[in-house]
């Protein structure tokens, strides 16, 4: 158990509708991290939230938005959703921003889109 | 910016055989270097890291990786596989001095471990 957590674990939903994935971080972890992971693109970073602040924007598109609330657990909002948008999307967190920082991975959370 | 290459997207290799799993990165700084596991239906799991010193790393399950400037690469090895090493490695990176800068990863290895 990484200690981080993501829910839901599965979640299916129709073409253009809108979904909330959450993620609460380890115990005192205060960066949040958003990756994607889809069979033809590997890993691909989202976007990094440090202490309730963006810090860094990855392959994100404008249809998905984040946020991190004060409790430090972040949420990832996915909208007008397409059959493309399905797939592992991974919440990670780290205790600080160096580079050499250790990130404890959640299990995921799986999108279909029908 | 930094980027991964995992040569092979997937190595069958039979049990208690010696496997190795490519890793070469590309990057204009320097950077720190991470093996991670993703067993079936989990999470990625930190299996390895290369931050300075030795560049020989190894990890509590019996894999190592190298670290070799000279040719850019972090290849990791085992030399006896069992089948429970039936998973996907990453290879990712990281600079030295990175501050905002997130893990960047590989497409991942899939290893089989054939009884």
């Amino acid at each position: 158990d990484s200690g981080v957590t993501q829910t839901p674990k599965h979640l299916i939903t129709a073409t253009g509708q809108r979904v909330t994935l959450r993620c609460s971080p380890r115990s005192g972890d205060l960066s949040v991290y958003w990756y994607q992971q889809s069979l033809d693109q590997g890993l691909q970073f989202l976007i990094h939230y440090y202490n309730g602040e963006e810090r860094a924007k990855g392959n994100i598109l404008e249809r998905f938005s984040a946020q991190q609330f004060p409790d430090l657990h972040s949420e990832l909002n996915l909208s007008s959703l397409e059959l493309g948008d399905s797939a592992l999307y991974f919440c990670a967190s780290s205790v600080a921003l160096t580079g050499s920082t250790e990130a404890f991975f959640g299990q995921g959370t799986r999108l279909t889109v029908v | 910016a930094q980027s991964v290459t995992q040569l092979d997207s997937q190595v069958p290799v039979f049990e208690e055989a010696p496997v190795e799993l490519r890793c070469n990165y590309s990057s204009s700084v320097s950077v720190y270097l991470f093996w991670y596991v993703q067993y079936p239906n989990q999470g990625l799991q930190l299996l390895l890291k290369y931050l300075s010193g030795s560049t020989l790393v190894k990890s509590i399950n019996g894999f190592e990786a190298e670290f070799n400037k000279s040719q850019t690469s972090f290849h990791l090895r085992k030399p006896s596989v069992h089948i429970s090493d039936t998973a996907e490695y990453f290879c990712a990176v990281r600079p030295v001095n990175s501050g905002n800068t997130p893990l960047v990863f590989g497409k991942g290895t899939r290893l089989s471990v054939i009884a």
